[in-house]
This record gives structure tokens, C-alpha cells and sequence, in this order.
């Protein structure tokens, strides 16, 4: 089944705690990205990559690292996590990034930050 | 800075009552867009999307929404709202590569 898979799908963690939120797609996709979404404020695109060894910061990139050095794998790191970040985090990949395909997207990640 | 506007955060229907949520964005070239739904407690999934051709798209669920080009809108639409239809709606417009979402709209479908 094609999918965007992430974990955990729930994590809980103190500040300064670095963590690694995973997100493997089955899909061959070159464009991968995360956002966060917090209420009234939609989503933000936190970083993208538009492949393999290709990545760039959206618009909240503060706070966070990204890798991508197999096309299906893009994990989030947060090396010393604030109660700032507190957040549904989400993971989305599409075919590329220029063209009409539209994005699929993981479960989603749900963060806490104390 | 582009941007993309959804004018109403919160709407409250009855079961049967007809939806249109707004959608405007600020680019003015070449754009796509998309209408992706959120069921409470779920990821996000397309619902619907625009790239070229009759501006009236139809998507899944009876939804449909119409691009007008003179207004920069893309509001979606569905004749008769279920209970089911309960979730949140955000639009997303694309030019070249970047993805640009509006802050969504929680919908409330009461029974």
C-alpha cells in the first residue's frame, strides 16, 4: 500500500532532550516535507527537500534539522527541543515538486514539549 | 509575500444545509490549487484540485469548488452538508514550486 509512514505518533519529552521524528514513503517520491500545525495558524512548512541530498528551509526552520540521504527517508531532528515546539507535526511527499502532483501525507506526530 | 486567505475559521451547519467556505490567494501567474480535508484525529487528504481546464472541479464526497481567475478565489461548495462532512478544510495554492496554505476552516456539522 502506497503511504507515508511516521513515528512515534505520540511523543512526550523534556526540554533540551534531543529527537528524531522518522517519515519513510513507499511511493518512489523525489519532493518531501514537514510541517507543524498548530490551531489558527494552518500549516507551516518547517523544511523541504526536493531530493536526495537536496534540502531547504520553509518558513519555521528555527530549531529543527533535516536529512535526506535515501529518497524514501526524511527525518526531523530537534537537537534541544523548547515547549515552543508543542506541536502536530506532519510529514507529506509528492511525485516532484514542479508539477501537478498533489502531496500525501503521514498520520502525524504529536509532540509535547514540558 | 503570497499568501492565501480562508475567511471563515469556524462554521456551524445543520445536517442538508448548502456549504461554501472562501479561499482567495495574492499570486497573480500560474497556479494551482487544492482543497485538502482533515477528519478529526486524521491526516490530511485531497479532496479536490485545480491545474487547468473547466474552473468548475468536482472532487470526492459531492464537494466541488470553482475557480474564478478576475477574483483569486477557489471556493469550495457542496449542496448538502452530512454529519460526516465534520472536519477542517484548509486550501492550498502552488506557484513553481512552493506550497502555500491558508489557516483553515474548522466545520461543525450538527445532527
Amino acid at each position: 500500500e502506497a503511504q507515508v509512514t511516521q513515528n512515534p505518533r505520540y511523543l512526550i519529552t523534556v526540554t533540551g532532550k534531543k529527537l528524531t521524528v522518522t517519515c519513510s514513503q513507499n511511493m518512489n517520491h523525489e519532493y518531501m516535507s514537514w510541517y507543524r500545525q498548530d490551531p489558527g495558524l494552518g500549516l507551516r512548512q518547517i523544511y523541504y527537500s526536493m531530493n536526495v541530498e537536496v534540502t531547504d528551509k520553509g518558513d519555521v526552520p528555527e530549531g529543527y534539522k533535516v536529512s535526506r540521504k535515501e529518497k524514501r527517508n526524511f527525518p526531523l531532528i530537534l537537537e534541544s527541543p523548547s515547549p515552543n515546539q508543542t506541536s502536530l507535526y506532519f510529514c507529506a511527499s509528492s511525485l516532484r515538486a514542479r508539477d501537478n502532483s498533489p502531496l500525501h501525507f503521514g498520520n502525524g506526530t504529536r509532540l509535547t514539549v514540558t | 509575500a503570497q499568501s492565501v486567505s480562508q475567511h471563515n475559521h469556524h462554521v456551524i451547519l445543520s445536517e442538508a444545509a448548502s456549504l461554501e467556505l472562501g479561499c482567495n490567494y495574492s499570486y497573480g501567474g500560474t497556479v494551482n490549487l487544492f482543497w485538502y480535508v482533515q477528519y478529526p484525529g486524521q491526516h490530511l487528504q485531497l479532496l479536490l484540485k485545480y491545474f487547468s481546464g473547466d474552473p468548475l472541479v468536482k472532487g470526492i464526497k459531492g464537494f466541488e469548488a470553482e475557480f474564478i481567475k478576475s477574483k483569486f478565489s477557489f471556493n469550495l461548495r457542496k449542496p448538502s452538508v452530512q454529519w460526516s462532512d465534520t472536519a477542517e478544510y484548509f486550501c492550498a495554492v502552488r506557484s513553481n514550486y512552493q506550497l502555500i496554505w491558508g489557516a483553515g476552516t474548522k466545520l461543525i456539522i450538527k445532527p
